[in-house]
């Protein structure tokens, strides 16, 4: 979607090295999220911000750490790869956390593990 | 936390109107229904929403029962690029998460 772009849009790394993956907005929404969609399971939360500095754990956080040091950006680091972080991940994000607003979502990123 | 629960799948002819249902009875006053869609392996889409009353844009309509129990999101004339999956969500109250499910793959068929 125009105004958020995730890169890499693919990506295969070996177990057990560091990946960033990172979510980019132009919106200057306060709201960012990180999802992982895998078959059978829908999407699940693993991190999300609100605001520059605050970020909090969602459903599936184990193994993964984020960062946001500016309002545009992101940043979701699994800091030693494992094969079941094989999936597909989206950011989102939102000019509310809650209520009123939707999210806009970006077109993923596939990551493999091997 | 409310939860939502709706069909795996569906099928609808073409040109016909996609009548997808959601249940949420354990929604609270302040949530807000949300219903998005993914086509194969984009990023969902946000289609619509609404608290209380029936809400239509230029993709949908959304017909919310008056105890807020389920919902109903119209596609009024279904196009075979609809063919979808379609999540219905709540929204949490007093955090900033939604939570998916696993939604309801609709097919269009000519």
């Amino acid at each position: 979607d125009a105004g958020i772009t995730q890169s890499p849009r693919h990506k295969v790394t070996e177990t057990g090295t560091p990946v960033t993956l990172r979510c980019h907005q132009t919106e200057n929404h306060r709201y960012m999220y990180w999802y992982r969609q895998d078959p059978g399971h829908g999407l699940r939360l693993i991190h999300y911000s609100y605001g520059v500095k605050d970020t909090d754990k969602g459903e599936v956080s184990d193994g993964y750490s984020v960062s946001r040091s500016k309002t545009e950006d992101f940043l979701l680091t699994l800091e030693s790869a494992t094969s079941s972080q094989t999936s597909v991940y989206f950011c989102a994000i939102s000019e509310s956390g809650q209520g009123n607003y939707g999210y806009t979502f970006g077109s993923g990123t596939r990551l493999t593990v091997v | 936390d409310a939860k939502t629960t709706q069909p795996p799948s569906m099928d609808c002819a073409e040109g016909r109107a996609a009548n997808l249902p959601c249940n949420h009875s354990t929604i609270s006053g302040n949530e807000y229904v949300y219903w998005y869609r993914q086509i194969h392996s984009q990023g969902p889409q946000y289609i619509i929403h609404g608290l209380k009353n029936n809400e239509t844009n230029e993709m949908a309509s959304l017909i919310i029962t008056e105890d807020r129990k389920s919902s109903t999101l119209i596609l009024p004339h279904a196009t075979l690029r609809d063919t979808a999956v379609y999540y219905c969500i709540v929204s949490i109250s007093g955090t900033y998460k939604y939570i998916f499910g696993t939604g309801t793959r609709l097919k269009v068929l000519a």
